[in-house]
């Protein structure tokens, strides 16, 4: 089964500052999407971004973009000019293109990093 | 608002109780997954269904059961509850079409409690 990785469970950044946060994953397969998700303190997941691995545009939504690097099996998330509201726990995801008998059309999602976001 | 329904939004219950838990997908998704959140922990996937048939199995206790109604809303039934079972519980759906990203979109979330 493939897997996820987040490496800092906690990550800081001062208002209005850029932040980068890490995940990497493992697979064998070639065609794949990735997502990063938002929980804020009220626990809804939010959809941050996405890309998909046959692109290799990296994906940007206004302050939010992807650091795509395929070879090496990392999908990082950079936050531009951060904003209180930023403050949350971010999961990177992966889904694989096929779907397969025993695993389905699962989502793999790694622990999260907290994030905080200093006045 | 993602379009995905979760019913109820809190439960309190005792230990050896069952309960079950509702979730309406997006209007068009096919498929839904069950997710379980325990306090300041990660997601674990329990169960996906895609058009009333069982697709996927992750971490699901033989205590919880699921299904998918033909018309398309999911119930989770959780029995003989423990107080490790204490948690929110999230319902997320997918369109799943060939060629799309399908990502999922959550419910809101069902937290559990119990005592």
């Amino acid at each position: 089964a493939q897997t996820v990785t987040q490496s800092q469970p906690e990550m800081s950044v001062q208002e209005a500052e850029t932040v980068t946060l890490s995940c990497t994953y493992d697979t064998s397969e070639s065609d794949y999407y990735l997502f990063w998700y938002k929980q804020p303190p009220s626990r809804q997941m939010i959809l941050v971004i996405r890309q998909e691995a046959y692109k290799q545009q990296n994906a940007t939504e206004n302050r939010f973009s992807v650091n795509f690097q395929k070879a090496a099996k990392s999908f990082s998330l950079k936050i531009s000019d951060s904003q209180l509201g930023d403050a949350a726990m971010y999961f990177c995801a992966y889904r694989s293109v096929y779907y397969a008998s025993n695993t389905g059309n699962q989502f793999y999602f790694g622990t999260g990093t907290s994030l905080t976001v200093i006045p | 608002d993602s379009g995905v329904t979760q019913t109820p939004k809190h439960l309190i219950t005792a230990t050896g109780q069952r309960v079950t838990l509702r979730c309406s997908p997006r209007s068009g998704d096919l498929s839904v997954y069950w997710y379980q959140q325990s306090l300041d922990q990660g997601l674990q996937f329990l169960i996906q269904y895609y058009n009333g048939e069982e697709r996927a199995k992750g971490n699901i206790l033989e205590r919880f059961s699921a299904q998918q109604f033909p018309d398309l809303h999911s119930e989770l039934n959780l029995s003989s509850l423990e107080l490790g079972d204490s948690a929110l519980y999230f319902c997320a759906s997918s369109v799943l079409v060939a060629g799309a990203y399908n990502e999922q979109f959550f419910g809101p979330g069902t937290r559990l409690t119990v005592l």
